[in-house]
């Protein structure tokens, strides 16, 4: 299994709302990450995880949460966000260390009214 | 610190002719540098990778790229460009033993027929 798996695909929300983006992968990678990218932007790095642990968080606020309930599973908590939130929401995974690529996922297409 | 700089946000060939992208990076220890493409509302997918093995690297699709440090360049060609090459294209960077990619501000890649 050389995936990464996000869903939903796209996910429409209310700015009250509370909801949650999920990631998986099977590749036994123990780096994973959440991006943000907006249109014609590059993909903006939020939270990475190694070996489960939080290890960067790049001032994301707090609107949104990270959790990594296991080594293949990682998921980003979303309440009361803006419209300038909205944006396509890229997990990604990786052996640990710097010379590795990144495995993405297709994204999360949020759109927040 | 590091960073990638991209030349060009707009690139547009015929169909079989060379395709050249090009990535500058900076770096103040030696870079692990990447390419990735990325096709309409799709997550990234990573073509090729320098990690000091070979200044020549060849990827996926028929895309190279070569590194040279007194450049500090890492541009990307493919000999003959095809109708499915046209996608966005970021060159990134990761160094310092840090966990973290930095991505340049893509090149949008046009294929005339």
């Amino acid at each position: 299994d050389t995936e990464v798996t996000q869903t939903p695909k796209h996910l429409v929300m209310g700015m009250t709302n509370k909801k949650s983006l999920k990631c998986e992968q099977h590749m036994g990678h123990r780096a994973m990450y959440w991006y943000k990218q907006k249109a014609k932007k590059p993909p903006e790095l939020m939270f990475v995880y190694s070996y489960e642990k939080l290890s960067i968080n790049e001032s994301v606020p707090s609107r949104f949460s990270p959790e990594c309930p296991n080594s293949s599973l990682l998921n980003l908590h979303l309440h009361a966000l803006q419209p300038e939130d909205s944006a396509l929401y890229l997990c990604a995974s990786s052996q640990v260390g710097t010379a590795y690529g990144y495995t993405f996922g297709s994204g999360t297409r949020l759109t927040v009214v | 610190a590091q960073s990638v700089t991209q030349l060009g946000s707009h690139v547009s060939v015929s169909e079989g002719a060379l395709v050249l992208l090009r990535c500058n990076y900076s770096s103040s220890v030696p870079p692990y540098l990447f390419w990735y493409v990325q096709y309409p509302n799709q997550g990234l997918q990573l073509l090729l990778k320098y990690t000091s093995a070979a200044t020549l690297v060849k990827g996926i699709n028929g895309f190279e790229a070569e590194f040279k440090k007194s450049e500090t360049s890492f541009h990307l060609t493919k000999p003959s460009a095809h109708m499915r090459d046209a996608a966005e294209y970021f060159c990134a960077v990761s160094s310092g033993g840090y966990q973290k990619v930095t991505f340049g501000t893509g090149t949008k890649l046009q294929v005339i027929p």
